[in-house]
């Protein structure tokens, strides 16, 4: 089973729409957890920290649901711009300071 | 946020030659920096981590021979790939933590990446 799991997508959504991601962890130690965007080609770029409170930046709304090891990203009013591979990533501990990724979930957001 | 550079952005190179990549922390002093490797479609794989002033600790199934990384200065680390053959071929990216205030979470911030294809 892998440290995180993803639903690859591609999620096609037009302009406007509403979309939700959600990511599994398997390892029930892990203390940190992250969401980022990575462009084709580019360097993955930090989205948004999660908090078993859950928060908010703008359009993005991320959950964190550690009693069943999930992750959600939602987003709101999607924007052309938003189209981008989305990745869930986890710090699971153990005194290793690196991140663990997931694969990814695929956002194309159409005009 | 924090800048971290890498150098170069892109390289090609004949099978058996052997690359260098840099990853400098730029505003601040990374004394922990990550070696990344990411291939098409794939996630970012960890391989090393890097420590200022002592060994970098490898992942199973990285080859510390063929993979040398040394962490010489608090902003400067470097993977170099030796050997390189065509299976190399990939994107690699590096990391650096920069520590938050007590109790915060620390962040990484990570550097543009090395494209590396051989021949």
């Amino acid at each position: 089973r892998k440290e995180v799991e993803q639903d690859p997508g591609p999620f096609n959504v037009p302009e406007g729409a509403t979309v939700a991601f959600n990511c599994t962890y398997s390892n029930s130690a892990s203390q940190s957890f992250f969401w980022y965007r990575q462009d084709c080609r580019k360097e993955p770029k930090l989205l948004m920290s999660v908090y078993s409170s859950g928060n908010e930046d703008g359009r993005f709304t991320a959950q964190l649901n550690r009693a069943s090891q999930y992750i959600s990203l939602l987003i709101r009013d999607s924007k052309l711009s938003d189209s981008a591979t989305y990745l869930c990533v986890v710090n699971i501990g153990t005194g290793r300071r690196a991140l663990t990724f997931g694969s990814g979930t695929r956002l194309q957001v159409q005009p | 946020g924090a800048v971290v550079s890498q150098h170069p952005s892109w390289v090609i190179c004949k099978s058996g030659t052997s690359v260098k990549i840099e990853c400098r922390s730029l505003d601040f002093q990374a004394t922990t920096m990550f070696w990344y490797r990411q291939f098409p479609k794939q996630s970012l794989m960890l391989m090393a981590t890097s420590n200022e002033g002592s060994k970098a600790t490898y992942e199973q199934g990285v080859e510390k021979d063929k993979f040398l990384i040394n962490h010489a200065s608090l902003t400067l680390s470097t993977l170099t790939v030796t050997s390189a053959h065509p299976e190399d071929s990939s994107f690699y990216i590096c990391s650096a933590r920069e520590w938050g205030l007590a109790g915060a979470t620390d962040t990484q911030y990570f550097g543009p990446g090395t494209r590396l294809t051989v021949l």
